[in-house]
């Protein structure tokens, strides 16, 4: 069964500090795997997006990793701001239909407290 | 910032009303998506389209129907809203023709169905 599981669950952390998500996976085949970022009441906003060949990609103070191998991801976000409270989603996306179709994580809920 | 727009973005409507809910982009993307999202839990795709006059049932069995007239519409439409439909409904859009496709999320429609 294709799925992909998150962790943890959610995350309290002090302003600048670094933390760092957790992905791991099912899906197979496997097209690519994305991060995005979910403030409270808005629509999902991409942070990044890997595909098979990639192992790490970074954003501004997001940096995203990659092991294909043990369908691992990893989200390590630096010097942690107060607007980085939101909830990160993990995305899978397999290449076994013309839709491509995502599987979704339920997501890690991070606090950043001053 | 991405140029999708949903409308309204909280609902509240009794037993029986008949809705529907907006969503706009200005991007000209051909594919446009529609999920239920519950708090806590994943996205889950309901409806999709491929262009103008295109539309297909997603994974999640929904009550909910759509209609793509044109590039930048797609909305969704509840003849008899329940209790059971109380849920976030995120309208998302992503170019056609790309290998790795980012989807654009809109803001959101909070319904509540009492």
């Amino acid at each position: 069964k294709n799925q992909v599981e998150q962790s943890p669950q959610s995350l309290i952390i002090l302003e600048g500090k670094n933390c760092t998500l957790q992905c791991n996976y099912t899906v197979s085949p496997f097209s690519n795997l994305r991060w995005y970022k979910q403030d409270t009441g808005r629509g999902p906003v991409s942070l990044t997006i890997m595909t098979f060949s990639e192992n790490t990609k970074s954003n501004g103070r997001y940096t995203a990793t990659l092991d294909a191998d043990t369908k691992q991801s990893s989200l390590h976000i630096t010097a942690s701001q107060l607007s980085d409270s939101a909830s990160y989603i993990c995305v899978v996306s397999d290449r076994g239909s013309t839709l491509g179709r995502l599987y979704f994580g339920r997501g890690t809920q991070l606090t950043v407290w001053p | 910032e991405a140029d999708i727009y949903q409308t309204p973005r909280y609902l509240v409507i009794g037993t029986g009303k008949k809705i529907t809910l907006e969503c706009s982009q200005t991007m000209g993307h051909d594919k446009m998506y529609w999920y239920q999202q519950d708090p806590g839990m994943e996205l889950h795709l309901i409806h999709y389209s491929y262009g103008v006059n295109s539309t297909e049932k997603g994974d999640l069995s929904s009550e909910s129907t759509v209609s793509r007239i044109r590039t930048e519409h797609f909305p969704l439409t509840l003849e008899s809203a329940r209790p059971s439909h109380t849920s976030q409904y995120l309208c998302a859009s992503s170019p056609r023709d790309r290998e790795v496709d980012t989807q654009y999320f809109g803001p959101g429609t909070r319904l509540t169905v009492l």
